[in-house]
């Protein structure tokens, strides 16, 4: 099955500044990889997503990236603010085969002042 | 619409004592999942559902059982709780056409103690 990977565990970066959430998978049939967001206490929900045939995907301030040959994407927030800190995490499936996604562990986000 | 709701929203249970979580959505979705999720561990599966009267095993499905008799409803059972199951459950629904994305309900918070 689907083993995906994820880091760092924790990160923490000043207001303004960038930060980036690599993960790994396992599956070279994979094709979807959606990340969702976790603010504490609340339940998590999709900030952005990708598929196989597309490289960069933008979404104002967020953007990820997908490199299928060493089979990596990540999540890039720039300009980073208080309300950007929360658990994110990264998920993979082959939507050929699969109905499930496979989550990462989590990346636990602090936007210091 | 309500989108997912979880019922209930905390619940403490004695060693060996019976429950069910129950999930509903009203978003006409196919696909139902629930998770849990414990500090560092990220999201774990436990049952999912592709239909109504269907069901199937995740990573972690030893100690509990599912039924999705209504498209609407998947319920989680508990029939023996133990302390290892001292966690927050959240269910997930997804309609697995033109979006892949899951809606996750606001999660529940079970002790057993």
């Amino acid at each position: 099955g689907e083993n995906v990977e994820q880091h760092p565990s924790t990160l923490s970066v000043q207001e303004g500044d960038s930060a980036v959430i690599k993960c790994t998978y396992s599956d070279s049939a994979s094709n979807y990889f959606p990340w969702y967001k976790q603010e504490l206490g609340k339940r998590p929900q999709l900030i952005i997503d990708i598929r196989s045939n597309v490289g960069e995907k933008k979404d104002q301030r967020i953007a990820v990236t997908l490199n299928k040959t060493a089979k990596h994407f990540s999540l890039h927030i720039t300009e980073t603010q208080p309300e950007d800190s929360a658990v994110y995490f990264c998920a993979a499936i082959d939507t050929g085969t699969a109905s499930k996604l496979t989550f990462g562990t989590g990346t636990r986000l602090q936007v210091t002042l | 619409n309500a989108g997912v709701t979880q019922t209930p929203k905390f619940r403490v249970l004695k060693t060996g004592q019976s429950m069910t979580l129950l999930c509903a959505q009203d978003m006409n979705h196919e696909y139902m999942y629930w998770y849990r999720q414990d500090p560092g561990m990220g999201l774990r599966l436990i049952h999912y559902s592709v239909g109504e009267g269907t069901t199937a095993k995740g990573e972690v499905p030893d100690g509990y059982n599912v039924s999705r008799l209504k498209k609407q409803n998947f319920l989680l059972g508990l029939e023996s709780a133990a302390p290892s199951q001292t966690s927050v459950y959240f269910c997930a629904s997804s309609y697995e056409a033109d979006s892949l994305e899951q809606y996750f309900g606001p999660g529940t918070r079970l002790t057993v103690t």
